[in-house]
């Protein structure tokens, strides 16, 4: 397989639940990003990893755990959620991080709906 | 504050003839822009770049300006086709940090 994988696709969640999304990055990239996609918003950055190390934390709320347990996997923790962060949540990936010329690859996206 | 702006939520295009997608920016330190295009049900994909160094860029049926005076973009397809029904969205970077500042996306429709 290859590019940038997301599980699951779909995700119904009570605002009581813990539940986990996870992506996994084929192309030996060394950045990885979680974004967050509401309707009729532009993207938002979440998340940035490069090299397995948080680089950025655009002030989301602790609800949202990300983790990089190694340079292709990044997971998204949630937990108490509330229904106003039902959205598509897309992770991305890039070569390095710390040139702004660099290409994203997403991956297809988790849509989520809090309940 | 929106920095990457698309106006234009929607817009139709007969098969044949151009699309023009247009996209406005208000940070004068951008200097990297994307236009990214995404079909229902998949992410993102890379589509086209273009560098603050250059005002043009084409690929195959793909061309995009840059206007920095006037810091405008536009992506032009030419000519349309069906399977370029997808949403297109506009994305900035400054190079120092890889933080990509996005539009909401235009949504084009090629009529056959």
């Amino acid at each position: 397989e290859t590019g940038v994988t997301q599980t699951p696709r779909h995700l119904v969640m009570g605002m009581t639940n813990k539940k986990s999304l996870k992506c996994e990055q084929h192309l030996g990239h060394n950045a990885m990003y979680w974004y967050k996609q509401s309707a009729k918003k532009p993207l938002e950055l979440m998340f940035v990893y490069s090299l397995e190390e948080r680089v950025e934390n655009n002030s989301v709320p602790s609800r949202f755990s990300p983790e990089c347990p190694n340079s292709s996997h990044l997971f998204l923790h949630l937990h108490t959620l509330q229904p106003e962060d039902s959205a598509l949540y897309l992770c991305a990936s890039s070569q390095d991080f710390d040139r702004g010329n660099e290409k994203l690859f997403f991956g297809s996206g988790t849509q989520l709906s809090v309940l | 504050d929106q920095q990457v702006k698309q106006n234009s939520p929607s817009l139709s295009v007969q098969e044949g003839r151009i699309s023009i997608l247009n996209c406005d920016y208000t940070n004068s330190m951008f200097d990297y822009f994307l236009w990214y295009k995404k079909y229902p049900a998949e992410g993102p994909t890379f589509l086209i770049s273009i560098s603050s160094i250059k005002d043009k860029n084409e690929d195959g049926r793909f061309t995009v300006f840059l206007n920095k005076s006037a810091k405008h973009l536009s992506l032009h397809i030419v000519p349309s086709q069906p399977g370029d029904s997808a949403v297109y969205f506009c994305a900035a970077s400054a190079y120092t940090g890889n933080q990509f500042y996005f539009g909401t996306g235009t949504s084009l429709t090629v009529i056959p």
